[in-house]
């Protein structure tokens, strides 16, 4: 199957612009999740869907950042404004359901590294 | 407060030369711990689930353990394609699936 796909796989921009990044999940899985991973650092869990719905979003900056995912399926994540502590790779995940025993896991992609400087 | 703490933060070996890397966690509830492989550059990769004291799964060269309060991946007779950073990662009830992560391992096999 394929896996989960996530672009661009690099950005480069100046603090105080605004950047965005799509993830296309893996075919039928429900759940999707953004991460944030700075370097050295376990990921962090910025947003969480269940279909097209939002389960957690606790952690994302809602002040700068902001995410959607129509249609249940792709998903994009946006940071408007920039700022310097939002330089790390951004992951993103599915799962088959988030009700689920996940035998197998979420499965990432490769992730965005993004650089702000 | 829930946590997971993975030890020890880097380790060197000898190709051949066995070891373990540990991850503890308090958390209450435990529904599951997974073990992840990350390689530069890249997402992490889905290595085990781990579901209850004293379950064990193997997959090539690692076996991965769990007790009530810690897990160990073992690695037997690593090779230098071993080398990457594993995280630790555990799902507890009550916490809509949003897992709680160790920071991880970074493992340099030497040929």
């Amino acid at each position: 199957e394929a896996g989960v796909a996530q672009s661009p796989r690099y950005k480069i921009i100046e603090k105080r612009q605004s950047v965005a990044f799509w993830c296309n999940p893996i075919s039928g899985h429900a759940t999707l999740y953004w991460y944030q991973q700075i370097l050295g650092q376990g990921p962090k869990l910025l947003i969480q869907f269940q279909n097209n719905g939002v389960v957690d979003d606790s952690q994302l900056p809602k002040d700068r950042f902001s995410a959607e995912r129509l249609k249940g399926v792709d998903s994009t994540l946006k940071i408007q404004p920039a700022k310097l502590e939002d330089s790390a790779v951004y992951l993103c995940a599915s799962s088959l359901d988030f009700l689920e025993r996940p035998n197998y896991g979420y499965t990432f992609g490769s992730g965005t590294r993004l650089t702000v400087v | 407060e829930d946590q997971v703490t993975q030890s020890p933060e880097a380790l060197r070996l000898q190709e051949g030369e066995s070891s373990s890397l540990n991850c503890s966690y308090t958390v209450s509830g435990l529904r599951g711990l997974f073990w992840y492989r990350q390689d530069p550059g890249k997402g992490p990769e889905f290595l085990f689930t781990l579901y209850s004291a004293g379950e064990e799964k193997e997959k090539e060269r690692l076996k991965a353990t769990l007790t009530k309060k810690e897990s160990f991946l073992h690695i037997t007779a690593p090779k230098p394609e071993d080398s990457a950073t594993y995280l630790c990662a555990v799902d507890r009830v009550g916490n809509n699936r949003k897992l709680i992560w160790g920071l991880g391992t970074s493992l340099a096999v030497n040929p």
